[in-house]
């Protein structure tokens, strides 16, 4: 079975200043892994997606996250937070080998401080 | 291009009815599934159609059902409603099978408060 973890429920920095969102999984096969975003009262919009190809991956509005099979973990960063980032992210594992189904993980709210 | 558009956005129904709820996806996307998102279960996974066919289906019980039609718009039911189900449903369209994809375009969502 497929699970992912996120490791913070809520992480709070400062407007300028890196973010980090942990993000761990386990898969008996190899994964494909996303992170989404959700503004508040809006729906989710795919943030950047690792399907075995570069380990680092690049996102849109600055994020990058890295793949590292050692550690099971794909955390998101980004170098330096802005205030429209204050949001839920959501980590997802794609469905093993003949199965399909999307687990996404419990979300971890950012808060952005001025 | 327009997005994915749900409907109705809010509802307030009472234990025992029943909903419909309508997602029409983008122009183009033959797959359509259906997630509910709450405070204490987070977003779990309803059920997905593709080309009229349900393609896959979590872990709810038969009161939850949903079909697709020929133009890939979807509607999904809940019958006899239970203050659990209060919740905000979000349905996400992709071009090919999304589940294999993970790439999923998600409408704003249909917030459905139980009674």
């Amino acid at each position: 079975a497929q699970s992912v973890t996120q490791l913070d429920s809520h992480v709070s920095v400062s407007e300028g200043t890196p973010v980090l969102l942990r993000c761990n999984y386990s898969s008996s096969y190899s994964p494909s892994l996303f992170w989404y975003v959700q503004h508040p009262n809006k729906g989710l919009q795919l943030l950047l997606k690792y399907t075995s190809a570069a380990t680092l991956v690049k996102g849109i509005n600055g994020f990058e996250a890295e793949f590292k099979k050692s550690e099971t973990s794909f955390h998101l960063t980004k170098p330096s937070a802005h205030m429209s980032d204050a949001a839920e992210y959501f980590c997802v594992v794609s469905g093993e080998t003949g199965r399909r189904a999307l687990t996404f993980g419990s979300g971890t709210r950012l808060q952005v401080q001025p | 291009k327009a997005g994915v558009t749900q409907t109705p956005r809010y509802l307030i129904k009472t234990r025992g009815q029943q909903v419909t709820l309508s997602c029409s996806p983008i122009s183009g996307h033959r797959s359509v599934s259906w997630y509910q998102q709450t405070p204490g279960q987070g977003l779990q996974f309803l059920f997905e159609y593709f080309s009229e066919t349900q393609r896959n289906k979590g872990n709810f019980p038969g009161r939850f059902s949903g079909r697709q039609f020929s133009n890939s718009r979807s509607e999904m039911n809940v019958s006899t409603l239970e203050l659990g189900d209060s919740a905000l449903y979000l349905c996400a369209s992709s071009p090919g099978t999304g589940m294999n994809t993970g790439e999923l375009f998600f409408g704003e969502g249909s917030r459905l408060t139980v009674l």
